[in-house]
């Protein structure tokens, strides 16, 4: 199985909203991504973790909050968004978090903030 | 109206030809590149990768060319399919201030395949 998997597909939330999106894998992966991408334009991290454990936010603002409960599940918890946050957001992993680790893209949660 | 930054750079070829698509990375110091196709409404695709220390690779009609003197990779694609038309992306992987396996990608070639 190389599939990582996204709930929702679509989400639309006001900016008062409280949401969460969702990512697995069952690979054994042990490095969890989020990235965010803009129409036309190439994904960008936000976050990563490597075994459970967060080892790289990218200044993402703190209406974003990651949480990866186990080494198969990764959440991005969204809270008071702002129109300027609707993207499609990219959950990825990799068997690894050293550099040469291929990585794995879900496909995606398409995120309209109203 | 249109706006700046809107427009993907685009590759336009007939059905059966060689695509090559081109991409030149900032970081001298990146060990692993990895070429993703991205098709609408979808996410990144594994294509083919290639390591610092080789220059060429080939995988099932695609070869991948490193060329780190100029900071240069490219992505052949032979005989373009229809299937083929996507947005493509180059990707480097550096250890950035020590960071792991942090991707930056490059801002992608649309190939669009005429039949």
């Amino acid at each position: 199985d190389t599939e990582v998997t996204q709930t929702p597909k679509h989400l639309v939330m006001g900016m008062t909203n409280k949401k969460s999106l969702k990512c697995e894998q069952h690979m054994g992966h042990r490095a969890m991504y989020w990235y965010k991408q803009k129409a036309k334009k190439p994904p960008e991290l936000m976050f990563v973790y490597s075994y459970e454990k967060l080892s790289i936010n990218e200044s993402v603002p703190s209406r974003f909050s990651p949480e990866c409960p186990n080494s198969s599940l990764l959440n991005l918890h969204l809270h008071a968004l702002q129109p300027e946050d609707s993207a499609l957001y990219l959950c990825a992993s990799s068997q690894k978090s050293k550099t040469g680790a291929q990585q794995y893209f879900g496909p995606g949660t398409r995120l309209t903030v109203t | 109206g249109e706006s700046v930054g809107l427009h993907l750079p685009t590759l336009s070829v007939q059905e059966g030809d060689n695509s090559i698509i081109n991409c030149a990375y900032s970081n001298s110091a990146s060990d692993y590149f990895i070429w993703y196709k991205q098709e609408s409404g979808k996410g990144p695709q594994f294509i083919i990768d290639i390591r610092s220390n080789m220059d060429k690779r080939q995988g099932q009609r695609v070869t991948v060319l490193l060329n780190k003197t100029v900071k240069h990779l490219s992505l052949q694609i032979a005989a373009t399919q229809p299937g083929d038309s996507a947005v493509y992306f180059c990707a480097e992987n550096g250890r950035y201030g020590g960071a792991t396996n942090k991707l930056i990608f490059g801002t992608g070639t649309l190939l669009a395949v005429q039949p």
